[in-house]
């Protein structure tokens, strides 16, 4: 299996720019998540879905995250617009509850805003 | 609300030396404890976990004991190498899907 794929890597975008984030679970995987690493405020979990649907929403930070899973196969995470403040490293993850909930990370999107 | 205190890094030992990573938690109940493993430039790793009290979880050579007492998950091994140089993360999860972490200890080895 591929693991969780993250597109892209590295992301560099000027403040006020949409930013979408991409993320493919592995494979038969029922629950997605959207995690934020920063120094200041080390992981925080943004979002998780369940089967698709949004279960838990409550550490987007604001309006101005939004994410999305149209299929069990494919997640994004769009920031409109970007400010430095949103400069950190994104990670998707995902489990499957039969597999006892173990969460499989992909290498993480790391976004720079200027 | 659920917490988890991890001893701040960076740590840095000699090869073949003994390691301890003290972590700490507060939540309501029993959460299931976790270490994590964050190589660089990659996502993070499950390395070991425990479910319930006194269970030992165990993996390459590391080992943390879950101690309700004093609720506490530390992580140990006692000759570290220089390919575990890695962020390592304790975190706990209860209930629903969701995992807090601590705040990661950096952890080089010299050789």
């Amino acid at each position: 299996d591929a693991g969780v794929i993250q597109s892209p890597r590295h992301e560099v975008t000027e403040m006020g720019q949409e930013v979408t984030l991409r993320c493919k679970p592995i494979s038969g995987h029922d629950y997605l998540f959207w995690y934020r690493q920063t120094m200041m405020r080390g992981l925080e979990l943004l979002i998780y879905f369940n089967n698709n649907v949004p279960i838990d929403d409550s550490g987007m930070p604001e309006d101005r995250f939004s994410a999305k899973m149209p299929n069990a196969s494919f997640s994004t995470l769009k920031i409109q617009p970007s400010e430095p403040r949103d400069s950190a490293v994104y990670f998707c993850a995902s489990s499957f509850a039969r597999l006892d909930y173990e969460q499989y990370f992909g290498p993480g999107t790391r976004l720079t805003v200027t | 609300g659920n917490s988890v205190t991890q001893m701040e890094g960076p740590v840095t030992l000699s090869e073949e030396a003994f390691l301890t990573i003290n972590c700490t938690y507060t939540a309501t109940g029993y959460p299931s404890l976790f270490w994590y493993v964050q190589y660089p430039g990659e996502g993070l790793q499950l390395l070991l976990k425990a479910t319930k009290a006194d269970d030992k979880g165990s993996n390459k050579g590391f080992e943390a004991t879950y101690r309700k007492e004093t609720t506490s998950f530390h992580l140990e091994k006692g000759s570290v190498q220089v390919s575990d140089s890695a962020v390592y993360f304790c975190a706990l999860r209860q209930g629903a899907q969701k995992l807090v972490f601590g705040q990661g200890t950096r952890l080089t080895i010299n050789p």
